[in-house]
């Protein structure tokens, strides 16, 4: 069974850019997380996506959007790029969405830099 | 609101070292899971572990072990034999219960470097 798999798995912007990164989960997975993961910082909470409704937001601003298709791949989005943005972007997937319930198998993870 | 801490940041041990990494959680919810993952350096997290609130029975598995206790609040994670191949960041993640979905909390991390 395929993993998790995240295009790009490296990227360079501008700051003011936008950049648009996608997340391919799991087989029947339904639920897919975003999280961002800086030195500062730490693993924070983007979103959530399951059955293409976005079901929890972290605290990050309104740049920061993502959506879900129905093929459960999901896709976030971020404009105006500054250059705290950098950093590593990963995508978890899991088979349902019960609190924890679930195991949650993450991706290769996006790096961007921001320049 | 949902907190874990990972005070060691960084852990120094020789191969065949014991070596435990302490996580200790904030939550109010009365149902939650705890977990701990491991990232090498490639950035992949990789999934070592899920414990539910109400079951606070200590797991092993392999050199792995986990001390689940409530009264303290504490989940620890305890390597034994250590081997070079275990270096890598270790987290350890809170979830809530069902209203939180899948949404991890995850503590600063602990990089342990294990050398030969």
């Amino acid at each position: 069974k395929a993993g998790v798999t995240q295009t790009p798995r490296y990227l360079i912007k501008t700051r003011g850019q936008q950049v648009t990164l996608s997340c391919s989960p799991i087989s029947g997975h339904r639920s897919v997380s975003w999280y961002q993961q800086t030195p500062g910082q730490g693993l924070q909470f983007l979103f959530e996506y399951f059955s293409e409704t976005q079901r929890n937001k972290g605290n990050f601003p309104g740049r920061f959007s993502g959506r879900q298709f129905s093929n459960s791949r999901s896709e976030m989005n971020v404009s105006t790029l500054e250059l705290g943005d950098s950093a590593l972007y990963l995508c978890a997937s899991s088979a349902g969405l019960a609190g924890g319930l679930y195991e949650q198998y993450f991706g290769p993870g996006t790096r961007l830099t921001v320049t | 609101a949902q907190k874990v801490t990972q005070a060691q940041t960084e852990i120094s041990v020789v191969e065949k070292e014991d070596v435990t990494l302490d996580c200790v959680y904030e939550t109010r919810d009365t149902t939650y899971y705890l977990f701990w993952y491991k990232q090498p350096p490639s950035g992949e997290l990789v999934f070592l572990i899920r414990r539910n609130s109400f079951d606070e029975q200590n797991e092993i598995s392999g050199r792995y072990s986990w001390n689940f206790q409530k009264s303290t609040s504490s989940f620890n994670f305890t390597i034994t034999a250590s081997q070079v191949v275990d270096s890598a960041v270790y987290f350890c993640a809170l979830s809530g219960g069902n209203n939180a979905g899948n949404m991890l909390t995850f503590g600063g991390g602990t990089r342990l470097m294990v050398k030969p």
